[in-house]
């Protein structure tokens, strides 16, 4: 069965530090894709990355990286230089094609708080 | 191009009473689930709707129904509801039935007292 494990309840952090939220997944399947959403205080859901199991390449956007290690089964999240907007809960997703469906599984998220 | 839309925005029911909520999806997005979350949990998904059809379902009781009308906008329904159906009610908007990003709807908080 499919899982998505997000250990850290809540982390702070003073602005400009760097941040690393953790993932750790779940699955039987050999093709799936992992995800991960920004939720801010207005509680509307935002997509951040999208990444499949096939691309074990780490990317960064901007002040945002990720760290993608099918061996560990983990798709971290880190946030360099973090800014007072970072502030928000921050879901990782996990979905699984192979069974035909699309639904996505979320963790129970990571309340991130920026003190300034 | 208009977002994911929503309403109402917030909900007061009682138990035992039912409840409606309403999704607009992206346009030309024809795909619509529906997810609900408890305070301080994670999304858990209830159900898909593509070619006004429940296509996908989550591990919810039959009280949890849904409609897709043709210009692919979707309701939730839920019936008899109980205190535990205290939540936010999200809708995600999917360009395709295969696809798979999912572009969420501010959502509906609903507080059953």
């Amino acid at each position: 069965a499919q899982k998505v494990t997000q250990a850290q309840t809540e982390i702070s952090v003073v602005e400009k530090e760097d941040v690393t939220l953790d993932c750790v997944y779940e699955t039987r399947d050999t093709t799936y894709y992992l995800f991960w959403y920004k939720q801010p205080p207005s509680g509307e859901l935002v997509f951040l990355i999208r990444r499949n199991s096939f691309d074990e390449q780490n990317e960064i956007s901007g002040r945002y990286s990720w760290n993608f290690q099918k061996s560990t089964s983990s798709f971290n999240f880190t946030i360099t230089a973090s800014q007072v907007v970072d502030s928000a809960v921050y879901f990782c997703a996990l979905s699984e094609p192979q069974t035909g469906a699309n639904n996505l599984f979320f963790g129970t998220g990571t309340r991130l708080t920026v003190i300034p | 191009d208009a977002g994911v839309t929503q309403s109402p925005t917030h909900l007061i029911k009682t138990r035992g009473q039912q409840v409606t909520l309403r999704c607009s999806p992206k346009s030309g997005h024809d795909t619509v689930s529906w997810y609900q979350q408890a305070l301080g949990q994670g999304p858990q998904f209830i159900f898909q709707y593509y070619e006004e059809e429940e296509r996908q379902r989550g591990n919810f009781p039959d009280r949890f129904s849904g409609h897709q009308f043709p210009n692919y906008s979707s309701e939730l329904n839920v019936n008899a509801l109980l205190l535990g159906d205290s939540a936010l009610y999200l809708c995600a908007s999917i360009p395709g039935r295969g696809r798979y990003e999912q572009y969420f709807g501010p959502g509906t908080r609903l507080t059953v007292t």
